[in-house]
């Protein structure tokens, strides 16, 4: 059964600072996926990661993907306030159509 | 414009009630998932549809049911049978169920009990 599991839980950094967020998942899955959402709304896609060693950036984030570990990254660069939301992982369970969510990594910034 | 639309926003269940979720997509998609959301927690998968006439149980589908006659149409019901109903849920859509593209997702209905 797959598993995803996310940490930290909650990051509070200052504005300028570097952090990662790490996504761990059991067993073996053929696509991995990166969500922001902002209090009280939906979730946004952020990167979609379908091989090993695929990175995506999009502005002050880079996602990463190695399936040898089954470890999926969210790297910050120079946080700004504007980043501030739960991110999520997901998983994709090989061969069915499902997704498996992280519990997610609230993300703080502070000036 | 394209997209998810989730009614109501909020919705509130009295004991032993059943109450209907709404969902309803413009973007052709031809699979559709119904996600619960419980505070600080990620999403659990309640039912999915890959086609039209076509629904399975996901992980938590227990007190919970679905409906899957038009293509642009997802509707949850919530039983009497749900016995701890409160959460945040989202109903999302994908291209089909194979495909890699990420699900898109409405803005939700948060239900609670009166």
């Amino acid at each position: 059964e797959l598993k995803v599991e996310q940490n930290p839980l909650f990051l509070s950094m200052q504005e300028g600072k570097n952090y990662t967020i790490y996504c761990n998942y059991s067993t073996t899955s053929d696509r991995l996926y990166w969500y922001r959402q902002d209090p009280g709304k939906s979730l946004e896609s952020l990167f979609v990661l379908l091989s090993n060693g695929a990175v995506k950036q999009e502005g002050r984030l880079m996602a990463s993907l190695d399936t040898k570990a089954r470890l999926s990254t969210l790297h910050i660069t120079a946080a700004v306030h504007d980043l501030s939301a739960t991110y999520f992982c997901a998983a994709g369970s090989y061969n069915t159509d499902k997704l498996i969510f992280g519990t997610g990594t609230r993300l703080q910034v502070f000036p | 414009d394209g997209g998810i639309t989730q009614s109501p926003k909020y919705l509130f269940r009295k004991e032993g009630q059943n109450v209907t979720l709404s969902c309803e997509q413009n973007l052709n998609h031809d699979a559709m998932y119904w996600y619960r959301q419980d505070p600080g927690q990620g999403l659990r998968l309640i039912y999915y549809s890959q086609i039209v006439n076509d629904f399975q149980k996901g992980d938590i589908a227990e007190g919970y049911s679905v409906s899957r006659e038009k293509k642009e149409s997802f509707p949850l019901t919530v039983t009497s049978a749900q016995k701890n109903p409160t959460a945040f849920y989202l109903c999302a859509s994908s291209r089909d169920a194979n495909s890699n593209q990420p699900q898109h997702f409405g803005d939700g209905t948060r239900l609670s009990i009166l």
